[in-house]
Parts: C-alpha cells; sequence; structure tokens
C-alpha cells in the first residue's frame, strides 16, 4: 500500500516557467518532509512542516501542508536548470518508526 | 561536521557471496535507517535502528539480510547469499528523532551483483 501519492510523476518545463508538485495521502502525518534528489546522490532534506496549514518558503520554493495534514505541495517560481532532479515527499506518522517516501517527482527544466 | 558516510559508494559481488554497507551516521544523531531504491523508482524503508537496538526491521527480507547498529562502530547492513535482485542503491540516513527532525542521507553503496 503507497500512502503518499507524488504528481505529476514526471514533469518537464522551460527555464522561467512556475510549477506545482503535489504529495497526497488519505493518512494523517504528524510532520511532512521535501527532498531533492539528483542522479547519484542520496536525498537531500529541503524542508519540513508540522502544523496543519503551514507555509514555508525556501527562496524561491514555497512548501504548504495541508490543513488535515493529509497532503502538501510543492512550489517552484521561476525554474532554473539547477531545479532538475526527483523530489520526494516524505510523512512521519506518530508511533510508526519510518518514515514513508512518496513515489517521486522527477523534474527536468530545459535551459 | 561531517555529512553521513557510507562505503563503499560502488559493491560489485558475484552471486552468493556476502555484501556488507556501512554507515556512520551524523555526530549526534543516534537513529538510523536503511533505505533501497531501483532505477527509476522511490525509496523502500527496510530497517530503523537506535544504538544496540532493531527497532523496526519491518521492510527488510527475513531471509538473507541483517542490520546491526553497535554501541561503537557504525551501522552495517549485512546481505549473505546475493541474488541479482539485490542490485540496488543502498541509502543510510541519520536523525536525532523520530518525526519533525528530518533525516539525513547518506551518498549511498551501489550494489552490482554479477
Amino acid at each position: 500500500t503507497q500512502l503518499l501519492e507524488q504528481s505529476p510523476q514526471f514533469l518537464s518545463i522551460q527555464e522561467g516557467e512556475n510549477l506545482t508538485v503535489y504529495c497526497n495521502s488519505s493518512s494523517v502525518f504528524s510532520s511532512l518532509q521535501w527532498y531533492r534528489q539528483e542522479p547519484g546522490e542520496g536525498p537531500v532534506l529541503l524542508v519540513t512542516v508540522v502544523t496543519g496549514g503551514e507555509v514555508k518558503k525556501l527562496k524561491r520554493l514555497t512548501f504548504q501542508f495541508g490543513d488535515a495534514r493529509k497532503d502538501s505541495s510543492l512550489h517552484i517560481t521561476a525554474a532554473q536548470p539547477g531545479d532538475t532532479g526527483l523530489y520526494l515527499c516524505a510523512g512521519d506518522q506518530t508511533g510508526a518508526n519510518n518514515l514513508f517516501f512518496g513515489t517521486g517527482t522527477r523534474l527536468t527544466v530545459i535551459p | 561536521n561531517a555529512g553521513v558516510m557510507q562505503n563503499p559508494r560502488h559493491l560489485v559481488r558475484r552471486r552468493g557471496q556476502e555484501a556488507r554497507l556501512r554507515c556512520s551516521p551524523m555526530k549526534g544523531h543516534s537513529h538510523v535507517y536503511w533505505y533501497r531504491q531501483l532505477p527509476e523508482e522511490g525509496l523502500k524503508f527496510m530497517v530503523y535502528l537506535q544504538k544496540e537496538n532493531i527497532i523496526d526491521e519491518s521492510g527488510m527480507p527475513k531471509e538473507r539480510f541483517s542490520a546491526e547498529f553497535p554501541k561503537e562502530g557504525p551501522s552495517i547492513l549485512r546481505i549473505q547469499q546475493v541474488v541479482r535482485g539485490d542490485s540496488a542503491a543502498y541509502f543510510c540516513a541519520s536523525s536525532r528523532g523520530q518525526g519533525q527532525y528530518g533525516a539525513f542521507f547518506g551518498q549511498g553503496t551501489r550494489l552490482t551483483v554479477v
């Protein structure tokens, strides 16, 4: 059972465009994290959101945690080629002993 | 402050041999997670350990796979009698605790079974 579904699975856009990636679940999470992974490397933690409705900004990236803490979105403004990579969301549930990772969104930004 | 260190980065084993993957967590981190990733796929949880204890090994195959995190030294993921299907990237992550602390990943070990 896949707890976290990400959409779209693949996304190819031109430099300068905006995009939104979604992470959805029917389960409630106590916190949710976003990671970016480049080829041949491990995932790098971008942000952790904890409170329902929380919005966090990291330069051109905006992360939002759904009010019910079941979903999250990542919005990138004016995408750059350096944003290319695999974006993964991961959720933590109270009482669970691992981070559940989403299916991933593979982003390609074309110069 | 060094990050999570995994070694080796690449490991080639013949079918039937043993593979030992090492992970040194970040300083001050006592929680270690191991994940497996196949090409073009997401991360699959294998095992969660704290110092000297296996907390959750629900994602790890019952046979041939084992993990440990001793009081001293790195965490070890051990795969006995490897088969071609074990070929994958294995990532270790460490954390100060569960939940909002987030996990910090190593660069992974790419295991190839020939």
